[in-house]
């Protein structure tokens, strides 16, 4: 079946301009994630949605970032005014339920740079 | 901040070696996962091994987890040019719906 899929996958922005991410997760998946991964690092959590519920938004770097899921489903990872420290790959995650135990599906990520 | 940090940051090996990785972490645990990263493309969940478990095997993988350590091991045995890939350890918190903390990543050239 489809897997987690992300778009763009690649996209580069001028410093100060906004950019849209999209996530499309796995068919009826409750639980929804956002990473953020530098390069050489491993990704660090921004967000997290169970349905339409942001449940967590402990990771988000700043006021700049803006996560959205209204209908429980497709999710947008929305970035203000970048910075070139926002470069990084974005990756998002889904999971059957929620909870711990759940193994989270990652898509593809899109890959932000910021010139 | 991350809460694992993986041993050795960088391994290369010979085609047909083992290779063993390590992961630290700070703080109790649910569970701890394994998964790899190509160059490019997204992870993929290797593993799951649980706090009251000490030893897991898939195909090739064996996990083993010391929570008295706070460690974890990931041994891929006989490995494969296709192995070569980051491959990063990822904690589970114990309370809540949270999400997994990731290390910085051990990088596996497996030579040919």
């Amino acid at each position: 079946g489809a897997g987690v899929s992300q778009s763009p996958r690649y996209k580069v922005a001028k410093r100060g301009q906004d950019v849209a991410l999209r996530c499309d997760p796995i068919s009826g998946h409750v639980s929804l994630f956002w990473y953020q991964q530098a390069l050489g690092q491993g990704p660090e959590f921004l967000t997290y949605f169970q349905n339409e519920a942001q449940l967590d938004k402990s990771g988000l770097p700043s006021d700049r970032f803006f996560a959205e899921r209204p209908e429980g489903s497709v999710s947008t990872l929305k970035i203000q005014r970048t910075q070139q420290e926002d470069s990084a790959v974005y990756l998002c995650a889904s999971s059957l339920g929620a909870g711990v135990t759940y193994e989270q599906y990652f898509g593809p990520g899109t890959r932000l740079t910021v010139t | 901040s991350q809460q694992g940090e993986e041993d050795p940051q960088a391994l290369s090996i010979q085609e047909g070696e083992n290779a063993t990785m390590n992961c630290s972490y700070k703080t109790s645990i649910n569970n701890l996962q394994w998964y790899r990263q190509n160059s490019g493309r997204g992870l993929v969940h290797l593993i799951l091994i649980r706090s009251n478990e000490r030893e897991k095997h898939s195909g090739r993988l064996r996990v083993t987890l010391d929570t008295s350590k706070k460690s974890s091991s990931l041994l891929i045995t006989a490995s494969r040019a296709a192995d070569t890939a980051s491959y990063f350890c990822a904690t589970v918190l114990l309370t809540g719906n949270t999400p997994l903390v990731f290390g910085k990543g051990t990088r596996l050239s497996v030579i040919a």
